[in-house]
């Protein structure tokens, strides 16, 4: 069984500029969750995604943005990047939701803003 | 606020003995814990977890105790081995999973030989 895939692995952007970052969950998994990872701040939860709706938000500016398609896939977006976007983003997948469930983490998405 | 709270940033064990990492959390709404492992550059692995119905949950050599009264977990690996040297991370869910999984700072365990 495939795990969590994420795309792209590494990247690299400027300031001010918008970045999408891309997650295939587990077959058969409708959550999909997002969290970010930084040396300072450890990580941190950004939003949750089931049945294509956003069921839950952390405390991250209206600048990350996500969604999610019927197939489960999902997306998240930031919008006119900040040196202090730069970090490890990860997805996360599991058959019910985050609460009371295991959850299985993809690789990551490295992001450096410069 | 840090509601999950890993004292420890490190921890050196020898090869065959015993590690316990630890974990404390302020929230008593958290209802189901987990451990992850996390090596550089890679996503954090599932290790094991417990519901705060139960106080102990074993698989293979990591057990996990949950103490609610003392608002305390312990993850113990027995016996430790080189590759288990990496990131563990406590984490914490419930209230309805208001907010993901709300995770601890991390402790690096290192294995030595």
């Amino acid at each position: 069984k495939a795990g969590v895939t994420q795309t792209p692995r590494y990247l690299i952007k400027t300031r001010g500029q918008q970045v999408t970052l891309s997650c295939s969950p587990i077959s058969g998994h409708r959550s999909v969750s997002w969290y970010q990872q930084t040396p300072g701040q450890g990580l941190q939860f950004l939003f949750e995604y089931f049945s294509e709706t956003q069921r839950n938000k952390g405390n991250f500016p209206g600048r990350f943005s996500g969604r999610q398609f019927s197939n489960s896939r999902s997306e998240m977006n930031v919008s006119t990047l900040e040196l202090g976007d730069s970090a490890l983003y990860l997805c996360a997948s599991s058959t019910r939701g985050v609460s009371g469930n295991t959850i299985y983490f993809g690789e990551g998405s490295w992001l450096t803003v410069v | 606020d840090q509601q999950v709270k890993q004292n420890s940033p490190s921890l050196s064990v020898q090869e065959g003995r015993i590690s316990i990492l630890n974990c404390d959390y302020t929230n008593s709404m958290f209802d189901y814990f987990l451990w992850y492992k996390k090596y550089p550059a890679e996503g954090p692995t599932f290790l094991i977890s417990i519901s705060s119905i139960k106080d102990k949950n074993e698989d293979g050599r990591f057990t996990v105790f949950l103490n609610k009264s003392a608002k305390h977990l312990s993850l113990h690996i027995v016996p430790s081995q080189p590759g288990d040297s990496a990131v563990y991370f406590c984490a914490a869910s419930g209230g309805g999973g208001a907010d993901g999984l709300t995770f601890g700072k991390g402790t690096h365990l290192i294995i030595q030989p």
